[in-house]
C-alpha cells in the first residue's frame, strides 16, 4: 500500500540547534517527494521537492532534505533553526494519479 | 498574485444546515484540489478538477458533499446537510502543471464547525 510515514508527532528543537525531521514512504512507481510547512492559521507552502538528479535537495528557509533510495526515506533538515521555523511540516509523495501527505511533524522551538 | 484566497476563514453552523466553501485560484492554474484536515485523519485529498472538470472525487466522503468549478476562477463545495463529524479545516489548492508532481498553492483554509 502506498504511505508516508512521520513518526515524530511532535519535536522540540533549541533555537540554533540542527533539526531533522524523518520521513519514510511507500509508493510503487518512481515518486515526487515534498515537504511543506503549515504555520497557524496558515495554508501550506512548499519547502521543498524532488523527483530525480542529486539526492541533496536545497529549499527555501534554509532547509535541505536528502532521499535516500535504499531506505525509502526523503528527510529534512536544518542546521541551525530560528523562533520562526516553529510550525507544522508535511512530508507529502505524489505521482501520477495521487498525492499522500504524512501525518505531520509539529516543530517547538525552545528560546 | 494575491494567491489562493477562500471564504470564508472560520465558519459556524448548526447540524442540517447547508454549508457553501468557496475558493478562487491563482490565475493560469489548471488544477484545482479540495481537501480536508483533521487531527484523527491528516490532510485528505476530497476532488480535483483539472480545466474547471472534476477528475478525481474519489475522495469525497459522501454523497452529502458536492463541488463545483463553474468557470477557471471560482469553485464551491458545498455540504448539505451538514453533521458534526464534518468538522475541520477545508483547504483549496492550485498548480499550474501536472495534477501530483507539480507544486500546489494552498489557500489559508476554512475552519468549519458544525454544531
Amino acid at each position: 500500500a502506498q504511505s508516508v510515514t512521520q513518526p515524530d508527532i511532535h519535536i522540540t528543537v533549541s533555537e540554533g540547534a540542527s533539526l531533522e525531521l524523518r520521513c519514510n514512504y511507500s509508493y510503487g512507481a518512481t515518486p515526487y517527494l515534498f515537504w511543506y510547512v503549515q504555520s497557524p492559521g496558515q495554508g501550506l507552502q512548499l519547502l521543498l521537492k524532488y523527483f530525480s538528479g542529486d539526492t541533496l535537495v536545497q529549499g527555501i528557509k534554509g532547509f535541505e532534505a536528502e532521499f535516500k533510495r535504499s531506505q525509502s526515506s526523503f528527510n529534512l533538515r536544518k542546521p541551525s533553526v530560528h523562533w520562526s521555523d516553529a510550525a507544522e511540516y508535511f512530508c507529502a509523495v505524489g505521482g501520477d494519479d495521487k498525492i499522500i501527505f504524512g501525518k505531520g511533524t509539529r516543530l517547538h522551538i525552545l528560546p | 498574485d494575491a494567491g489562493v484566497i477562500q471564504s470564508p476563514r472560520h465558519e459556524v453552523t448548526e447540524m442540517g444546515q447547508e454549508v457553501t466553501l468557496r475558493c478562487k485560484p491563482i490565475s493560469g492554474h489548471d488544477y484545482l484540489f479540495w481537501y480536508r484536515q483533521t487531527m484523527m485523519r491528516g490532510l485528505e485529498l476530497l476532488i480535483y478538477f483539472n480545466n474547471n472538470v472534476p477528475i478525481d472525487d474519489s475522495g469525497m466522503p459522501e454523497d452529502r458533499f458536492s463541488a463545483k468549478m463553474p468557470n477557471a476562477s471560482f469553485s464551491t463545495l458545498k455540504i448539505q446537510p451538514s453533521e458534526p463529524r464534518d468538522s475541520a479545516v477545508y483547504f483549496c489548492a492550485s498548480s499550474l502543471g501536472s495534477t501530483f508532481t507539480d507544486t500546489q498553492y494552498f489557500g489559508p483554509g476554512t475552519r468549519l464547525t458544525v454544531l
